[in-house]
């Protein structure tokens, strides 16, 4: 399964929401998780199912989409979310990721 | 706490093989339910995934990858392994381990990443 990504880069100001598109080349139902990346960091897992957040992911991150189309959103953009974030099926092996979109500060 | 944490050569040369070492803690791969996976990022580039090992020591690999893989664990040290032949330079890369729970190939821990270079 195919999953592009876009934007690849993505530039706002805290206080800004801001969405990402994550699709998929085939029908993944709800299968969909998305990963914050930071330097340094540890990769951490956002959200799973599509839409349902991990714990200790804070409500001004939520997912939406099912089948193809998927969209993470972050409303009031605070100064810690700027990084990477990556989309992933797990609907089918192998495992596949979006390329990635770098969320910058304006 | 769960903690991942890789190990591995730093350099190689082509046509070697590339040994990684996941060791965690927190968890156990003897737990129904629970993995491990690989990943891999060359520098400036997105994730790849290589191969999940689970509990009752089923196994998948990234098939554009699988006749170079291979993926074991040693439950009693809660370690996991991976090994890839025959490097070339395109895999220069960080690579990751990561808990997979809940049967659900997904990564809910990460480590944070060993750097290895293929370079002759």
């Amino acid at each position: 399964v195919q999953m592009t990504q876009s934007p690849s880069c993505l530039a706002a100001s805290p206080g800004e929401s801001v969405s990402i598109s994550c699709k998929a080349s085939k029908n993944i139902r709800n299968n969909l998780v998305w990963y914050q990346e930071k330097p340094g960091k540890a990769n951490k897992l956002l959200i799973h199912s599509g839409s349902t957040l991990q714990s200790g992911t804070p409500s001004r991150f939520s997912g939406s989409g099912s089948g193809t189309d998927f969209t993470l959103t972050i409303r009031s953009l605070e100064s810690e979310d700027f990084a990477v974030y990556y989309c992933q099926q797990y609907n089918e092996y192998p495992l596949t990721f979006g390329s990635g979109t770098k969320l910058e500060i304006k | 706490q769960v903690t991942l944490k890789e190990s591995g050569p730093g350099i190689l040369q082509p046509s070697q093989t590339l040994s990684l070492t996941c060791t965690f803690s927190g968890f156990s791969l003897s737990t129904y339910g629970m993995g491990v996976g690989w990943i891999r990022q060359p520098s400036g580039k997105g994730l790849e995934w290589l191969a999940n090992i689970w509990w009752d020591d089923d196994k998948y690999y990234n098939p554009s990858l699988k006749n170079r893989l291979t993926i074991s664990k040693d439950t009693s040290n809660n370690q996991a392994f991976l090994k890839i032949t025959n490097v070339d330079t395109a895999h220069t890369a960080t690579y990751y381990c990561a808990r997979i729970r809940a049967t659900v190939p997904l990564f809910d821990y990460w480590g944070q990443g060993v750097m290895v270079t293929v370079s002759s």
